[in-house]
C-alpha cells in the first residue's frame, strides 16, 4: 500500500537554527498537510498545499515556517529560527482528491529544540 | 474560532468491555472523519461520516453522526489489545481540519 514517507525519524537541534523536515507525499495525491503534536496531545494544523502553492495556513504557521515542493515528489517544512516551543512531532499528510478528506499521515519526525 | 469538544480524555476498560467516545461541535458540521493512533505512531483514517443521523460499522465499530449533524461517537464493542490507542475526531472548519483532543483507550492489565 502507499505511504507518506518522512525524515529524519528524529531531529536534535539547537534554538536559533533552522531545520528542514521532509516528506514525499503519496504520488497520485493531491493535497499536502503539515500538522504537529506536542507529545501525544492535541494534532495541530500548520499549512495545506496545493497545486504548488499554500491553501491554508494557522496562526501557528508564522514568518518562521516555510513549505515547498522542490520537485515532483518531496515537500518540506522549513523553520528558519527554532525556537524551545517548537519541540513537537511533525507529521506530513496527503489527500488524494478532496481538502481535508481522508489523509494519510506519515510517521513522523521528531523535533528537538534545545 | 471553531472547536469540537472530545469527552472523555480517558478512558480505562477491561478486556472485553466496550469502549465510547464522543464529539460534540456547536455548529453544524458538513462531515466528521475519525482517525485512531496507536502509542507512538501516526494518525490513521477510520472513517468519514456525511449524512445526518448516519450510522456506519466496521466490524466491531461503530460511529454515529447526530441528527443535527453536530454531534458525533464511536463506540468499540468487546474491546481487545489491539484496539489501544488514542481516537480522535476531526472536522472540516474554515478550509482547516480541527482536531477533538482525542480519547485514549487503555486496557487494564
Amino acid at each position: 500500500e502507499p505511504e507518506v514517507t518522512q525524515t529524519p525519524s528524529h531531529q536534535v537541534t539547537q534554538m536559533g537554527q533552522e531545520v528542514i523536515l521532509r516528506c514525499v507525499p503519496i504520488s497520485n495525491h493531491l493535497y499536502f498537510y503539515w500538522y504537529r503534536q506536542i507529545l501525544g496531545q492535541k494534532v495541530e494544523f500548520l499549512v495545506s498545499f496545493y497545486n504548488n502553492e499554500i491553501s491554508e495556513k494557522s496562526e501557528i504557521f508564522d514568518d518562521q515556517f516555510s513549505v515547498e515542493r522542490p520537485d515532483g515528489s518531496n515537500f518540506t517544512l522549513k523553520i528558519r529560527s527554532t525556537k524551545l516551543e517548537d519541540s513537537a512531532m511533525y507529521f506530513c499528510a496527503s489527500s488524494e482528491e478532496l481538502r481535508n478528506e481522508k489523509l494519510f499521515f506519515g510517521s513522523g519526525t521528531q523535533l528537538s529544540v534545545l | 474560532g471553531q472547536q469540537v469538544m472530545q469527552i472523555p480524555q480517558y478512558q480505562h476498560v477491561q478486556e472485553g468491555e466496550d469502549f465510547t467516545t464522543y464529539c460534540n461541535s456547536s455548529t453544524t458540521l458538513s462531515n466528521i472523519q475519525w482517525y485512531k493512533q496507536r502509542p507512538g505512531g501516526h494518525p490513521v483514517f477510520l472513517i468519514q461520516l456525511v449524512k445526518s443521523g448516519e450510522v456506519k460499522k466496521q466490524k466491531r465499530l461503530t460511529f454515529q453522526f447526530g441528527e443535527a449533524k453536530k454531534n458525533s461517537s464511536l463506540h468499540i464493542t468487546a474491546t481487545q489489545t489491539t484496539d489501544v490507542g488514542t481516537y480522535f475526531c476531526a472536522m472540516d472548519s474554515n478550509y482547516q481540519l480541527i482536531w477533538g483532543a482525542g480519547t485514549k483507550l487503555i486496557i487494564k492489565p
